[in-house]
């Protein structure tokens, strides 16, 4: 069966210093990779969406960036955090469009405090 | 632009009632329809809606798809406290693009 895993759970960080949230999947070949931000007790933000490695879609302008460098490994990065980039960040899979399948499953999520 | 609203934004409820919660969305090119639950931390899956009125169930939980009308409902009976969540909609939109759009959640609050 497939497994989504996250680290870390949580995370406080200064204004101005970098990040780096890293997510795999295990038990699937060629995911389509997601990263969402999720403010307190609201929807889901797409940030970035992946169709295999080195393919990174930007869906929101900021100081984030994500990159895919394995087939099932995919990073969000900042190089300087801002107070705005605080919120609750996850990671999900679904099956690549050849497979056609529709679920989306997500892993547990890091806490981002930026102080 | 692609949008999915859902109503109510909140709710209260005491166990034992019935509730329904409810998503439309403008999307162009639509595939199908997912609900998830979120109580800490990772929603979690609960229905794929492709087809019109074709109702998914499980256990307490059900929900059904009008792709007239564009919108779907996801009806909770016999709540407890534990359905206290956040209910999620989001669409997918046809194959060719690999973004699923979210709504804003419905924060369901069951009281004993």
């Amino acid at each position: 069966s497939q497994t989504i895993h996250q680290w870390p759970a949580t995370l406080v960080q200064p204004v101005g210093s970098p990040l780096s949230l890293e997510c795999t999947v295990e038990g699937t070949s060629n995911p389509n990779l997601y990263w969402y931000r999720q403010a307190a007790g609201r929807g889901l933000q797409l940030l970035f969406y992946s169709v295999g490695i080195g393919q990174i879609s930007s869906e929101v302008p900021q100081n984030l960036s994500a990159s895919r460098p394995q087939d099932r490994q995919f990073i969000l990065s900042s190089k300087k955090l801002l107070l705005s980039d605080s919120g609750f960040y996850l990671c999900a899979w679904a099956e690549g469009p050849l497979l056609a399948k529709d679920e989306q499953y997500f892993g547990p999520g890091t806490r981002l405090t930026v102080t | 632009e692609d949008k999915v609203v859902q109503s109510p934004l909140s709710l209260v409820v005491h166990e034992g009632d019935t509730v329904t919660l409810n998503c439309s969305y403008e999307v162009t090119n639509f595939r199908s329809l997912l609900w998830y639950k979120q109580e800490k931390k990772a929603p979690t899956f609960l229905f794929m809606l492709t087809s019109s009125g074709i109702e998914k169930k499980s256990g307490r939980l059900s929900s059904i798809l009008d792709k007239k009308e564009l919108f779907s409902i996801l009806n909770i009976t016999a709540t407890q406290t534990g359905d206290s969540a956040i209910y999620l909609c989001a669409v997918r939109r046809t194959s060719g693009t690999y973004k699923y759009i979210f709504g804003t959640g419905t924060r369901l609050k069951v009281l004993a």
